[in-house]
């Protein structure tokens, strides 16, 4: 069964401070796998998106690792800012079907002051 | 702005009484989707198009939910009925072929 989890379910750092969200798929056959940022209220945007070949991917604080032989993913972010307060969606895409998209349940990310 | 909108953006009606939401893919997109978010959820697939062409349904679509896309640019999800557990932030996304989809600012309904 092609699923997506994701750990911690919730998470709370101080602003400034560096974490690492998790994603385990069992999605099969691998087309590619993405994490997408959703403000409250907002729709996803994509963050980053890797490919089987690709083992590391940044886009600014953010720093996506891909381990395609273990299945599993995770999400860096360096210097964490209030603006970081959002929920982190994994999303795997399988090579075929047009519904081809399996959705984490998302990480819920909570920056104080 | 270019990118996928969605309208509107809050809606709030009585249980029984129908509504429609309507989504604006990006215009040189192919595909339009439909998803359903509920609280601390991933999103999920409700349906999509291939220009006009409902290509797949959900099963969580049921007989009180209808989308179309009649002209192959917006799509329309309208449900008859609703029902307190349709509450939800109703997405829709678009892509290029298989390429990238783009998400929308989502649809919040609240069913009373």
């Amino acid at each position: 069964k092609n699923q997506v989890e994701q750990s911690p379910q919730s998470l709370i750092i101080l602003e400034g401070k560096n974490c690492t969200l998790q994603c385990n798929y069992t999605v099969s056959p691998f087309s590619n796998l993405r994490w997408y940022k959703q403000d409250t209220g907002r729709g996803p945007v994509s963050l980053t998106i890797m490919t089987f070949s690709e083992n590391t991917k940044s886009n600014g604080r953010y720093t996506a690792t891909l381990d395609a032989d273990t299945k599993q993913s995770s999400l860096h972010i360096t210097a964490s800012q209030l603006s970081d307060s959002a929920s982190y969606i994994c999303v795997v895409s399988a090579q075929t079907g047009a519904n081809n998209l399996f959705f984490g349940t998302g990480t819920r990310l909570t920056v104080i002051p | 702005d270019t990118g996928v909108s969605q309208d509107p953006r809050h809606k709030i009606t009585k249980r029984g009484q129908n509504v429609t939401f309507r989504c604006d893919p990006i215009s040189e997109h192919n595909r339009l989707y439909w998803y359903r978010q509920t609280l601390g959820q991933g999103p999920e697939f409700l349906t999509y198009f291939q220009n006009e062409a409902q290509l797949e349904k959900s099963r969580l679509l049921s007989d009180r939910f209808s989308a179309e896309r009649p002209k192959g640019s917006f799509s329309t999800l309208e449900i008859q009925r609703t029902e307190q557990g349709d509450s939800a932030m109703y997405l829709c996304a678009s892509s290029y072929r298989e390429g990238e989809q783009f998400f929308g600012p989502g649809t919040r309904l609240t069913v009373l």
